[in-house]
């Protein structure tokens, strides 16, 4: 069974610190795909980065960077120097296999203090 | 840049009511797909459609639920006889092709509330 787990339910930064959201997933197929997404206040969700499962290169967006790791089972979403803009909820997402369909995790609310 | 989008953004009805949720994806995706998220939960997959057919659908969508694509344009998920349960926000995603490879980009949502 595919399932993503992101344990932190709510993180609470003030501003310009640096955060880590957490996300272990869990699959048996050898080929897949993580995502993360963003969704602000308003609802809507916000593509961020899609990583395939034999791609581990760290990737660096400005001030996002996400570290994929096969061995933990793990694709840990950072941001550093944290804005109040950011706040919103983060999920982690997996999709593989033969289905078409995201898995999502439960999702990290992220509140950014000013 | 091309987007999904949504109507209505919010949807009000009775229990037992029809309701349609109306999408409109990027024009030259292939794929499209509906999920939902119940208040303060995470967003489950509902059903995909490819080619006007139904490729996959979970088990939440069940015969209370259809999807069609009337015309070039729109995509469209039906509750035949609303419940209280089935109060949620609805998400439309659309991909170029149904392959891992391609990302699903999100509407805005729906926000039905079923009184």
């Amino acid at each position: 069974a595919q399932k993503v787990t992101q344990a932190q339910t709510e993180i609470s930064v003030v501003e310009k610190e640096d955060v880590t959201l957490d996300c272990v997933y869990e699959t048996r197929d050898t080929t897949y795909y993580l995502f993360w997404y963003k969704q602000p206040p308003s609802g809507e969700l916000v593509f961020l980065i899609r990583r395939n499962s034999f791609d581990e290169q760290n990737e660096i967006s400005g001030r996002y960077s996400w570290n994929f790791q096969k061995s933990t089972s793990s694709f840990n979403f950072t941001i550093t120097a944290s804005q109040v803009v950011d706040s919103a909820v983060y999920f982690c997402a997996l999709y593989g296999g033969a289905t078409n369909k995201l898995i999502f995790g439960t999702g990290t609310l992220l509140a950014v203090q000013p | 840049e091309p987007e999904v989008t949504q109507t209505p953004s919010h949807q009000v009805t009775q229990m037992g009511q029809e309701v349609i949720l109306r999408c409109v994806p990027i024009s030259n995706h292939l794929y499209f797909y509906w999920y939902r998220q119940i208040l303060g939960q995470k967003v489950e997959f509902l059903v995909s459609f490819y080619n006007n057919e139904i490729s996959e659908k979970s088990e939440i969508f069940d015969d209370q639920f259809s999807v069609e694509r009337p015309d070039g344009s729109n995509f469209t998920l039906k509750i035949r006889s609303t419940k209280l349960e089935d109060s949620a926000m609805y998400f439309c995603a659309s991909s170029a092709n149904g392959m891992a490879l391609d990302t699903q980009y999100f509407g805005p949502g729906t926000r039905l509330t079923v009184l």
